[in-house]
């Protein structure tokens, strides 16, 4: 099946853990997104690498590390978790980026850290 | 403020009627607007994708507008059916960073 999975699809960790969450597309996308969906269903864009290059990194605590080996694939590392970093984090990849209306969003399941 | 405001925040409708959602956006410069759904414990999936040219696009049972003027969009969903429930997002893009903003949904509950 053509699609962007992630793993772990659950997640749940003590205070102050390290964890990361992979993600895996084969759409051939050359552009890759983590997104955070917090308790109010708010999706906000944490970073964007398009070919293994960092283009968007928001405002998002250093604790958070992302790390694309290759296109198709970009990990979400966590350091010291907090109870504030609980939330859905989806991948995402699309088309290309930098161009308007390319960057068609093909979301992963989703992964729920649960910080206790 | 969020650039990208959604109504009603949820709505429940009998299975086979009609519902229409609608978004505010103040996305500037405004590029297009996407609407997506997300079933429960699943990732968003494109419906629809408008640029400010066109007027309406539909998708199945689902029908989006868009009016650049007064920046509104609604979403048509007809003839409901069960696996209809779920959230749905709308999403502007900006024309000058191609950066996206979301909607914090609206939750639909379509039942028997």
């Amino acid at each position: 099946d053509t699609a962007v999975s992630q793993t772990p699809k659950y997640l749940v960790t003590q205070m102050g853990n390290d964890k990361s969450i992979k993600c895996e597309q084969n759409l051939g996308h050359d552009t890759m997104y983590w997104y955070k969906q917090d308790s109010k269903k708010f999706l906000k864009i944490m970073f964007s690498y398009n070919n293994k290059e960092l283009i968007i990194n928001e405002t998002v605590p250093n604790r958070f590390s992302p790390k694309s080996p290759d296109k198709a694939h970009l990990n979400l590392h966590i350091n010291s978790l907090e109870l504030g970093d609980s939330a859905v984090y989806f991948c995402a990849s699309s088309r290309t980026s930098g161009s308007a209306g390319a960057n068609v969003l093909t979301f992963g399941a989703g992964s729920r850290l649960t910080v206790l | 403020k969020n650039q990208v405001e959604q109504s009603p925040q949820s709505l429940i409708i009998l299975e086979g009627k009609n519902c229409t959602l609608q978004c505010n956006y103040t996305v500037s410069p405004f590029s297009n607007l996407r609407w997506y759904k997300q079933d429960t414990g699943r990732g968003p999936v494109s419906l629809t994708i408008m640029t400010f040219s066109e007027n309406t696009k539909s998708n199945g049972r689902y029908t989006a507008t868009l009016d650049a003027d007064t920046k509104q969009s609604s979403l048509h969903i007809t003839a409901s059916q069960l696996s209809d429930s779920a959230s749905y997002i709308c999403v502007g893009e900006r024309s000058n960073d191609y950066k996206l903003s979301f909607g914090a949904g609206t939750t639909v509950t379509v039942r028997a």
